[in-house]
């Protein structure tokens, strides 16, 4: 089927700690594969996106390559701040441009 | 960047009441739109994907007369909750993408908080 994981939170880091979120996905195909970032009380925004194979999307300091050989495109930054703190969603979506989301990871940066 | 916006952010209504949530694109036409539904702590499920001047299509297990949507214009799609009840609490959002802008890319909106008492 057609279906994204993404890793469970929530997680909790320190100002700078480098962070990883996995996320994984199943599909027919190649689909475009999205990181989607919601801050409190807003709606989803774009992170960064990549479209085929070797593809890496990068934004504000985050980077997700993906996979094909590992179905992966896990998001990673080299050091978080606490403007940071949200929950982002990996996505993928088909050619209809219908998405469909992993089930979110919240991320909690303290100082 | 494009720009969707949800009305209203947030709405209360009796059980048994239906409740109408409208998705504009304020600077873009959009013949496809899609609407999800957001559970507490969970993630975005996709319900429909509402097309310009046709009738929506629904995801599996999605109830069409219980979420009705039309798509009468290029710039609005409206999901209406018929006959409301508890379990329609939720968090409701609309998405579109701009045909002559950026391929692949969904513009979001707010979101539309439903709270049925």
């Amino acid at each position: 089927g057609n279906s994204v994981t993404q890793m469970e939170g929530p997680v909790t880091l320190s100002e700078e700690a480098f962070l990883t979120i996995n996320c994984t996905y199943t599909a027919t195909g190649y689909p475009s594969l999205f990181w989607y970032v919601q801050y409190p009380g807003e709606g989803l925004q774009l992170l960064l996106k990549a479209t085929k194979a070797d593809d890496k999307g990068s934004n504000k300091g985050f980077e997700a390559t993906y996979r094909k050989e590992t179905t992966s495109f896990h998001l990673e930054k080299g050091s978080v701040q606490v403007s940071d703190s949200a929950v982002y969603f990996c996505a993928r979506a088909n050619t209809g441009n219908q998405f469909y989301f992993g089930t979110g990871t919240s991320l909690t940066v303290i100082p | 960047g494009a720009v969707v916006s949800q009305h209203p952010s947030w709405v209360i209504c009796k059980s048994g009441t239906s409740v109408k949530i409208e998705c504009r694109s304020l600077d873009f036409q959009a013949t496809t739109m899609f609407w999800y539904r957001q559970f507490p702590k969970q993630s975005l499920m996709l319900m429909a994907t509402s097309n310009e001047g046709s009738k929506a299509t629904y995801e599996q297990g999605v109830e069409k007369d219980k979420f009705l949507i039309n798509h009468a214009s290029l710039t609005l799609s409206t999901l209406t909750v018929t006959s409301a009840h508890p379990e329609d609490s939720s968090f409701y959002i609309c998405s579109a993408s701009d045909p002559l802008g950026a391929k692949n890319i969904q513009y979001f909106g707010a979101g539309t908080r439903l709270s049925v008492l």
